[in-house]
């Protein structure tokens, strides 16, 4: 059975603090790994799709890193703000199988306090 | 705006009803999948199409029934639920099945209530 572990499971930070969430997935077998950023009632929404060790993904002040061969992703917000609490998800596809299938992980939900 | 759209967004419905979840996307996508997420648990991919032929059926009981009458569409038929069905259902959509770089796009979800 393939596990992704996400955390921690939540966090609360201050505006303008910046903070990092871990993503954990099978080492072997990798394909690419997704994050997805999902506010409350609202569709989730990709961020970042990554597929080679090493990879770092940038888009604004978020960034992403990822380590296929100990099987990690680091997400990074710089300065945090309001706006960006969300539910953060990531999701491991791995290298066989024709269906597309995405394992998620159960989430780190952030909340930034003006 | 993620291009996909569900309806309806919240369903109430008895365990002897039967009702449908329907997904539309407007991304010219080939592949489109149903999740769902139960409180405090990932979400779980139950079925995905493509090319209006299903390619994955996780193991979801027959009382949940997916139709993909084009590549736009997706319906969840649903008959004779229990209350432990009741969770959020997602649509997804994606260029390419195979490609691992395709992110989903998701829909805002169905939350669906079984009594």
């Amino acid at each position: 059975i393939l596990n992704v572990e996400q955390s921690p499971q939540s966090l609360h930070v201050q505006e303008g603090d910046s903070t990092n969430f871990t993503c954990s997935f099978p080492s072997s077998n990798f394909y690419a790994l997704h994050w997805y950023r999902w506010e409350t009632a609202k569709s989730p929404e990709a961020l970042f799709v990554m597929t080679l060790n090493g990879d770092e993904k940038k888009k604004g002040r978020i960034s992403a890193t990822l380590n296929t061969k100990e099987g990690y992703s680091y997400l990074y917000i710089k300065g945090s703000q309001p706006e960006d609490s969300a539910t953060y998800l990531c999701a491991f596809r791995e290298h066989s199988g024709n269906t597309g299938k995405l394992i998620f992980g159960q989430g780190t939900t952030l909340q930034v306090k003006p | 705006e993620t291009g996909v759209t569900q309806t309806p967004r919240h369903l109430v419905m008895g365990m002897t009803n039967k009702k449908s979840l329907k997904c539309e996307q407007h991304l010219g996508h080939n592949a489109m999948y149903w999740y769902k997420q139960s409180a405090k648990k990932p979400l779980e991919l139950m079925f995905v199409y493509s090319l209006e032929e299903r390619v994955e059926n996780n193991s979801v009981p027959s009382r949940f029934s997916p139709e993909c009458p084009n590549s736009s569409h997706l319906f969840l038929h649903l008959h004779t639920l229990q209350p432990e069905d009741s969770a959020l259902y997602l649509c997804a959509s994606s260029q390419d099945r195979l490609a691992g770089r395709n992110e989903q796009f998701f829909g805002p979800g169905t939350r669906l209530t079984v009594l």
